[in-house]
């Protein structure tokens, strides 16, 4: 596709449930980011994939948080027993490699845990 | 550790006037800057960049200035226009790494 889609668009789920949020990045673009934006907050990084390389995860909170990339595309960002200090706003970026900096951002999964 | 700071979360400017984001960062090696644009409910978008061998770089009505010495860059929008009102995240990052963003600074722009 044209751009960097994200679905779903709105997630709201019972606090200890798993949830899975999805990211199509642009086609050929190699390098792959999650970053979340919690209410009043910056954006926070959680996860880098770079072609074959193994991933950044430095920036997951927890072991309760874990990403995928089959085949160097589609992700998946999967929360389990979800908590309502997950909430905010997951934001997937792609960009053509790990030194291109002009990320193409989709328009991020609102997350709410009741 | 907060690598990146803006301690504006907000700015009011009038239109036609220079709005001035200011950005501080403790990595030296960080060796590339950029400024995001965010509306509600969409994605970030890309703005404008500076590499750490310049000291400015002009794009239209912006401009980023990066001071290495003190650890600072700044983005100026002149002249501000409704438009403009958004999000600004200013942005940096070490040589092949992720992007590294600030808190973000709500810029609104009133005719």
């Amino acid at each position: 596709g044209a751009g960097v889609s994200q679905s779903p668009s709105n997630k709201v789920t019972e606090k200890g449930k798993d949830v899975e949020l999805r990211c199509d990045p642009i086609s050929g673009h190699t390098a792959l980011y999650w970053y979340r934006q919690s209410l009043g907050q910056g954006l926070e990084f959680l996860i880098y994939f770079q072609g074959n390389s193994a991933p950044d995860k430095s920036g997951l909170p927890s072991d309760r948080f874990s990403a995928e990339r089959t085949g160097g595309s589609v992700s998946t960002l999967t929360i389990q027993r979800t908590q309502q200090e997950d909430s905010a706003v997951y934001l997937c970026a792609s960009s053509l490699s790990g030194y291109d900096y002009g990320y193409t951002f989709g328009s991020g999964t609102r997350l709410t845990v009741v | 550790d907060q690598q990146v700071k803006q301690n504006s979360p907000s700015l009011s400017v009038q239109e036609g006037r220079i709005s001035i984001l200011n950005c501080d960062y403790t990595n030296s090696m960080f060796d590339y800057f950029l400024w995001y644009k965010k509306y509600p409910a969409e994605g970030p978008t890309f703005l404008i960049s500076i590499s750490s061998i310049k000291d400015k770089n002009e794009d239209g009505r912006f401009t980023v200035f990066l001071n290495k010495s003190a650890k600072h860059l700044s983005l100026h929008i002149v002249p501000s226009q409704p438009g403009d009102s958004a999000v600004y995240f200013c942005a940096a990052s070490v040589p092949g790494g992720k992007l590294i963003f600030g808190q973000g600074t709500e810029l609104s722009v009133k005719p």
